[in-house]
């Protein structure tokens, strides 16, 4: 089990362009999240799939940030035109579903708009 | 709201002492509390979590006490180690069949020789 994975694992980007983050989560797991990391937030939820829907996508900024899960095997996270303000670790994690089972996170994609 | 406090933003200790990192919370329920480690250059895994039978977890030589009366669940080691220098986060459920973990902003440990 090679765990969640994350690619690219960096990524820099000019003011305004697009990143596009891609996870697969481990097999069998129903539940896949994204959450962002800084010094200063520490680790914020952005969104929440189950089974491929859409559950809680209650911490994405609404304006310039989606998420998909187009089949079970990957995600995607996307951030249009970006800001400096969006550098961060984006960290997708996955679960077997139950609300206190463990979270198995990825090591992470390191965003840098420059 | 559902949230989750951790006072220490970082905690630096000499190795043979003893570590406590603080974690308080608020619910309208009582959550699933978890503590997640992230070492330098590695993703975030779980280090323990609470029980729905109030026994104490235990791994690595840490635990940790959930008290429903103070809504809390500190990290406790009785004695620090070099390897134990890293970013430790609390963590609570939503509640439900909700699986979403809500953080805290984490505590850098650094333990010195």
């Amino acid at each position: 089990n090679a765990g969640v994975i994350q690619t690219p694992r960096h990524k820099v980007t000019g003011k305004g362009q697009e990143a596009t983050l891609w996870c697969e989560p481990i097999s069998g797991h129903s539940a896949v999240f994204w959450y962002r990391q800084t010094i200063v937030q520490g680790l914020e939820f952005l969104t929440y799939f189950r089974n491929q829907a859409p559950i809680d996508d209650s911490g994405m900024p609404k304006e310039r940030f989606s998420a998909q899960m187009p089949n079970q095997s990957h995600s995607t996270l996307k951030i249009q035109s970006t800001q400096p303000q969006d550098s961060a670790v984006y960290l997708c994690a996955s679960s077997p579903g139950q609300a206190n089972t463990e979270v198995f996170f990825g090591k992470g994609t390191r965003l840098t708009v420059v | 709201g559902d949230s989750v406090t951790q006072t220490e933003g970082l905690v630096t200790l000499t190795e043979g002492l003893p570590v406590m990192l603080n974690c308080t919370y608020q619910s309208t329920y009582s959550p699933f509390l978890f503590w997640y480690v992230q070492h330098l250059n590695e993703a975030p895994k779980l280090l323990l979590k609470s029980f729905t039978d109030n026994k104490r977890p235990e791994h690595q030589g840490f635990h940790a006490t959930l008290h429903k009366s103070s809504s809390s669940f500190h990290l406790q080691k009785s004695s620090a180690q070099l390897s134990d220098s890293a970013l430790y986060y609390c963590a609570r459920n939503s509640g439900g069949s909700n699986a979403k973990l809500t953080f805290g902003k984490g505590t850098k440990l650094s333990v010195k020789s």
